[in-house]
């Protein structure tokens, strides 16, 4: 079945750092992939999607780029901000046909904590 | 425009008590999800719904059920509770399948002593 494995965390980083945090998957067919982030005591939120082998989904300077070859779509940051502190979760939606068109799968999130 | 609302925010309860949790939308989608999110394991699906009068199973659908009576609300309901059921839930809803964006509640969270 579909899966998504990003990076162990959490990752504490300085502020005006630069931020990647890792994420593959394995699916057959042609998923999308989606970043979505949590922040403290709130639901998730999507932060950026790509649809296709090689679109870029970038939202408030975060970046990742759907890379089929590879099986990987990394977010990145070029400088992150106390306020990005938050869980981030990759996640797909489902490949196939029939009921599994319909989930979402999702890695097991990265806490990324910012200092100032 | 609310979004995704749910009740309760938390809940205590004793195991084989029951209880549902509600979930609303203001955004007029098809599809909604019901999640459990627990610690090291990201979110895994309950059950969903594609639309009123219809659910479907999950990942995770065993001791749950959900009822989709009215577009906008979708219940999810323990029967007997179990501690294994101590989570934070999230249901979620987007316009149509999983490629559009899910919009999320801000979680229930459940504690079965």
């Amino acid at each position: 079945g579909d899966s998504v494995t990003q990076m162990e965390g959490p990752v504490t980083l300085s502020e005006e750092a630069f931020l990647t945090i890792n994420c593959t998957y394995t699916a057959t067919g042609y998923p999308s992939l989606f970043w979505y982030v949590q922040y403290p005591g709130e639901g998730l939120q999507l932060l950026l999607k790509a649809t296709k082998a090689d679109d870029k989904g970038s939202n408030k300077g975060f970046e990742a780029t759907y890379r089929k070859e590879t099986t990987s779509f990394h977010l990145e940051k070029g400088s992150v901000q106390v306020s990005d502190s938050a869980v981030y979760f990759c996640a797909l939606s489902g490949s196939g046909s029939g009921a599994g068109s319909y989930q979402l799968t999702f890695g097991k999130g990265t806490k990324l904590s910012v200092i100032p | 425009n609310a979004g995704v609302t749910q009740t309760p925010k938390f809940r205590v309860l004793k195991t084989g008590q029951s209880m549902t949790l509600l979930c609303a939308q203001d955004m007029n989608h098809e599809y909604m999800y019901w999640y459990r999110q627990d610690p090291g394991m990201g979110l895994r699906l309950i059950h969903y719904s594609v639309g009123e009068g219809t659910t479907a199973k999950g990942e995770v659908p065993d001791g749950y059920n959900v009822s989709r009576l009215k577009k906008q609300n979708f219940l999810l309901g323990l029967e007997s509770a179990a501690p294994s059921q101590t989570s934070v839930y999230f249901c979620a809803s987007s316009y149509r399948t999983a490629w559009d964006e899910q919009f999320f509640g801000p979680g229930t969270r459940l504690t079965v002593l």
